[in-house]
């Protein structure tokens, strides 16, 4: 059962364009959301993150925005940077679960200049 | 200031073995997170350590297994090494437990290769 989905498994824009990546989940119990950039041969690094009571958070170029009828979030990305390519993660948890994230699968962003 | 460390960067191991996988969390951190990264895949949570006792555990058979020492660091094992097993192994991690959404810093991970 995939809790959480990216439905989209790459995305390529053109340098400083917008990027937009999106993400669906399913547990309603699910009331924190990151977003973690991943390059090749690291781990995956801490982006931004939004708490279900929120709608939108923003963080110089990145913005998240969450969608809590449709259980759908969002990241944007303006402008686009080809520093920007990597894969995207979005990962989902329940503040009382002690930090257990559900990860989706994952989009791969290439920034063409 | 040092981040997440694991050891060995990569292993190859045959079916049947037995692996250790180490890692260092952050300093100051103090709960230690495993996931597996299998190709093409999300990372998936293994369990978590904190206090030295495993809190938490992901849906993975008791093959797997874990220990965190006084000093936080913490060690996977894996016995009975299946292909399937072949995966990006990361460690995570943070401040706190309960109610926590301290932000979860990852290591580089160690790539296991089972033949």
């Amino acid at each position: 059962d995939q809790q959480v989905k990216q439905n989209s498994p790459s995305l390529s824009v053109q340098e400083g364009r917008i990027s937009i990546l999106n993400c669906d989940y399913t547990n309603s119990m699910f009331d924190y959301f990151l977003w973690y950039k991943k390059y090749p041969a690291e781990g995956p690094t801490f982006l931004i993150s939004i708490s279900s009571i929120k709608d939108k958070n923003e963080d110089g170029r990145f913005t998240v925005f969450l969608n809590k009828s449709a259980k759908h979030l969002s990241l944007h990305i303006v402008p686009s940077q080809p520093g920007d390519s990597a894969v995207y993660f979005c990962a989902a948890m329940k503040k009382t679960s002690g930090s257990r994230l559900t990860f989706g699968e994952g989009t791969q962003l290439t920034v063409n200049p | 200031d040092a981040g997440v460390t694991q050891s060995p960067t990569h292993l190859i191991k045959t079916r049947g073995q037995q692996v250790t996988l180490r890692c260092s969390p952050k300093s100051g951190h103090d709960t230690v997170s495993w996931y597996q990264q299998a190709l093409g895949q999300g990372p998936q949570f293994i369990f978590q350590y904190y206090e030295e006792e495993e809190r938490q555990r992901g849906n993975f058979p008791d093959r797997f297994s874990g220990h965190q020492f006084p000093n936080y660091s913490s060690e996977l094992n894996v016995n009975a090494l299946l292909l399937g097993d072949s995966a990006l192994y990361l460690c995570a991690s943070s401040f706190g437990l309960a109610d926590s959404t301290d932000t979860q810093y990852f290591g580089p991970g160690t790539r296991l290769t089972v033949l």
